[in-house]
């Protein structure tokens, strides 16, 4: 199984903070990476697609990047109905994976 | 406007059966890929199952060992899950997902990915 590795695990930052997010692939995965933010008691909601296509109607601030197998999701200017949690996962094969999460918190 | 909603979540013993349906609304749902994810209790997301447009092809976390099975009815736009043996740990909410291919830049069809997610049912297995 592919796994995904997430860090920070946690995250403290304030409004208009410039976030990083790094999930890293134990393989390779050609790019089939997808990032979803999830708010308490919600649905998770998709951000990001191979791994920097940005999904309709999601703000410009959001973007995402690679280099290899370490992807990255970037907040340029956080606002405040940012704070949430983010998840990776690869859809390169089954079965599919997620990585473990990142709450990003208010500071 | 993409909907999906989840029904048929409740409280089950252990042993027991529960089937979820998801029924989908506001795009041609016999086009797409369609997938169960769950999220235990204060836990992260776990992918639980998907099934083709057509149901040609299932496929199944290797953790649910047989005890799940999904099926899709393209006339009535639902998507099942029937869930048996039902243990402590399947305790969890249960996401309808919808899964979407794309070109990428190389000009080739990619995999399908996760765009919408239903609110979720809430499973819960104990005594």
């Amino acid at each position: 199984d592919i796994q995904l590795t997430q860090s920070p695990s946690s995250l403290s930052a304030s409004v208009g903070d410039r976030v990083t997010i790094t999930c890293r692939a134990s393989q390779g995965i050609n790019n089939y990476l997808a990032w979803f933010q999830q708010k308490p008691g919600k649905a998770p909601k998709s951000l990001i697609y191979g791994a920097s296509g940005l999904q309709s109607g999601v703000p410009s601030r959001f973007s995402g990047s690679v280099s290899g197998t370490d992807f990255t999701l970037t907040i340029s200017s956080l606002q405040p109905e940012d704070f949430a949690t983010y998840y990776c996962q690869q859809y390169k094969t089954y079965p599919l994976t997620f990585g473990q999460g990142t709450r990003l918190e208010i500071k | 406007e993409v909907q999906l909603v989840e029904s048929g979540g409740g409280l089950v013993k252990p042993g027991g059966s529960l089937t979820l349906s998801c029924a989908a609304s506001g795009f041609t749902f016999v086009t797409y890929m369609m997938n169960w994810v769950r999220q235990a209790p204060g836990k992260g997301l776990e992918w639980v199952s998907s099934i083709t447009s057509t149901g040609s092809h299932i496929y199944y976390a290797d953790s649910l060992k047989g005890r799940f099975t999904v099926s899709r009815d393209n006339a009535r736009n639902s998507l099942s899950l029937r869930m048996n043996s039902l243990r402590a740990e399947d305790t969890a909410v249960y996401y309808c997902v919808r899964a979407v291919g794309y070109y990428d830049t190389s000009g080739y069809y990619s995999l399908p990915y996760f765009d919408y997610w239903g609110q979720g049912s809430l499973v819960t297995v104990s005594s």
